[in-house]
């Protein structure tokens, strides 16, 4: 079964700081890996999406690393700003099998 | 390009009482999964279809059903609320599970 796991639960930064927040997962089949900001009280909204053939993905600040045979993956933030604090959840993917393992997400509050 | 819209965003409903949720697309994307967000379990997945089948099941009961349309719109509803229902409900359209999903605003549901 599927797990996916995300260390820290939460982090508190000042501003300016760089971050990585990581996340873990139990099966090396997954296809694909997601994140996501949730900002309170919202939906989700996607950052990064490394397909199944890639090992690396880049958004302006926002960097994400995807290493299937250790069974993780990391999301790099440059120059945190206080706009940055939010949910973050990484999700695996099973191609066409149709639904996402997500993990329970690190809370981000990035302090002026 | 419209987003995933989910309707309606609000409901208050009692105990025993069904309800159904709504969710469009993105135009174009023939899957639409459905999640269920609590504060104690984080975000399930509730099930998925494609091109009007039921592709994916999670773990819930039975109460909870859905169905898509030929123009990929997708009701969830679920039966005999019971308060433990109470939660966000999100639907995630893609096109392929390769290329990432787009989740909606959600649907916040509170049983009374």
């Amino acid at each position: 079964k599927q797990e996916v796991t995300q260390i820290p639960a939460a982090l508190s930064v000042p501003e300016g700081e760089n971050l990585v927040l990581n996340c873990s997962f139990t099966d090396s089949a997954i296809y694909n890996l997601q994140w996501f900001r949730q900002d309170p009280g919202k939906g989700l909204t996607s950052l990064l999406l490394i397909q199944s053939s890639q090992r690396e993905q880049t958004s302006g600040r926002l960097n994400a690393s995807l290493d299937k045979s250790s069974g993780r993956s990391t999301l790099y933030i440059a120059a945190s700003q206080p706009g940055d604090s939010a949910t973050y959840l990484c999700a695996g993917g099973r191609g066409s099998q149709g639904n996402l393992i997500f993990g329970k997400g690190t809370k981000l509050s990035v302090k002026p | 390009k419209a987003g995933v819209t989910q309707t309606p965003r609000y409901l208050i409903k009692t105990r025993g009482q069904q309800v159904t949720l709504s969710c469009s697309p993105i135009s174009g994307h023939r899957s639409v999964s459905w999640y269920q967000q609590t504060p104690g379990q984080g975000l399930q997945f509730l099930f998925e279809y494609f091109s009007e089948t039921q592709r994916n099941k999670g773990n819930f009961p039975g109460r909870f059903s859905g169905r898509q349309f030929s123009n990929s719109r997708s009701e969830m509803n679920v039966s005999t609320l019971e308060l433990g229902d109470s939660a966000l409900y999100l639907c995630a359209s893609s096109d392929w599970g390769d290329y990432g999903y787009t989740f909606g605003s959600g649907t916040r549901l509170t049983v009374v």
